[in-house]
C-alpha cells in the first residue's frame, strides 16, 4: 500500500513551452501533497505544499506564478511548469501524506520522479 | 528555520559496518527519518525515530538524542548495493503543520 505515481517520468522540452506533472497517490487518499525539487548531487528541496481544494503554500524564493499547481482531489496534485528555462532543468519528486493514527503519524510517501530538461 | 549536516561522502568496505551521522537544529522537533536514495530515484524510506534510543531494522539501525540534536544510521553487512546517498530528514511542527526537511545527503560508496 501507500503507493504515489508520477507522470511523465521525464520530459524534455524547449525554452518558454510549458510542462505538467502529475502526482497521485494510488491507493489512498492524500489531504496534503509536497513537491520538492532535487538538482544534481544535492539534497531535495520543499517548494511546495499542495491542500486539497485551496492554493497551495509556496515555500520562500519560489515563484508561486511560474510553479502552477493544482491539488483538484484528494487523489491528484499537478504541477506546471511555466515558461520553462535551462535553469528548471531538474528532478522534480513529489510526496504524498499519509495520515496514521500511530507509529509514523503523518508519514509522507514519494513518487518515483520527473526528470525534466529544458533545452 | 533549520540546519542539518551531515557528512558529503563515506566509502566502506563490502560485509563491514558503516555509522552515518546527522546532526540539526531545529524548533518543534516531531520525527527524523532516514532515506535512501540511488541516482534518478526517488528516496525510499529507511528508518523513523520520534523518541530517544534505538530502532532496529534488519541491517539497518537508527540512533536519536534529541537533546544532543544528533541521530546516526548503522547499516551492518554491507552490500554493494548499499552504495547510494542515504539522506537525513527531520520534521518539524510549524505554523502551518508539519514539514519534512532534507539534509544534503551521504553519498556512500561500498568496495570490494
Amino acid at each position: 500500500g501507500a503507493v504515489v505515481s508520477q507522470h511523465p517520468s521525464w520530459v524534455i522540452c524547449k525554452s518558454g513551452t510549458s510542462v505538467k506533472i502529475e502526482c497521485r497517490s494510488l491507493d489512498f487518499q492524500a489531504t496534503t501533497m509536497f513537491w520538492y525539487r532535487q538538482f544534481p548531487k544535492q539534497s531535495l528541496m520543499l517548494m511546495a505544499t499542495s491542500n486539497e481544494g485551496s492554493k497551495a503554500t509556496y515555500e520562500q524564493g519560489v515563484e508561486k506564478d511560474k510553479f502552477l499547481i493544482n491539488h483538484a482531489s484528494l487523489t491528484l496534485s499537478t504541477l506546471t511548469v511555466t515558461s520553462a528555462h535551462p535553469e528548471d532543468s531538474s528532478f522534480y519528486i513529489c510526496s504524498a501524506k499519509l495520515l496514521r493514527t500511530s507509529g509514523r503519524r503523518d508519514e509522507q510517501f514519494f513518487g518515483p520522479g520527473t526528470r525534466l530538461t529544458v533545452l | 528555520g533549520q540546519n542539518i549536516d551531515q557528512p558529503t561522502e563515506m566509502t566502506a568496505t563490502e560485509g563491514a559496518i558503516v555509522q552515518i551521522n546527522c546532526t540539526y537544529q531545529t524548533s518543534g522537533f516531531n520525527g527524523l527519518f532516514w532515506y535512501q536514495q540511488h541516482a534518478g530515484e526517488a528516496p525510499t524510506f529507511l528508518s523513523y525515530n520520534v523518541l530517544d534510543g534505538l530502532e532496529e531494522k534488519g541491517r539497518f539501525s537508527s540512533f536519536l538524542s534529541r537533546s544532543k540534536g544528533y541521530s546516526y544510521l548503522l547499516l551492518k553487512e554491507l552490500q554493494m548495493k548499499d552504495s547510494a546517498s542515504y539522506l537525513c530528514a527531520v520534521r518539524a511542527f510549524t505554523g502551518g503543520g508539519n514539514k519534512l526537511t532534507f539534509g544534503t545527503g551521504t553519498q556512500l560508496k561500498v568496495e570490494l
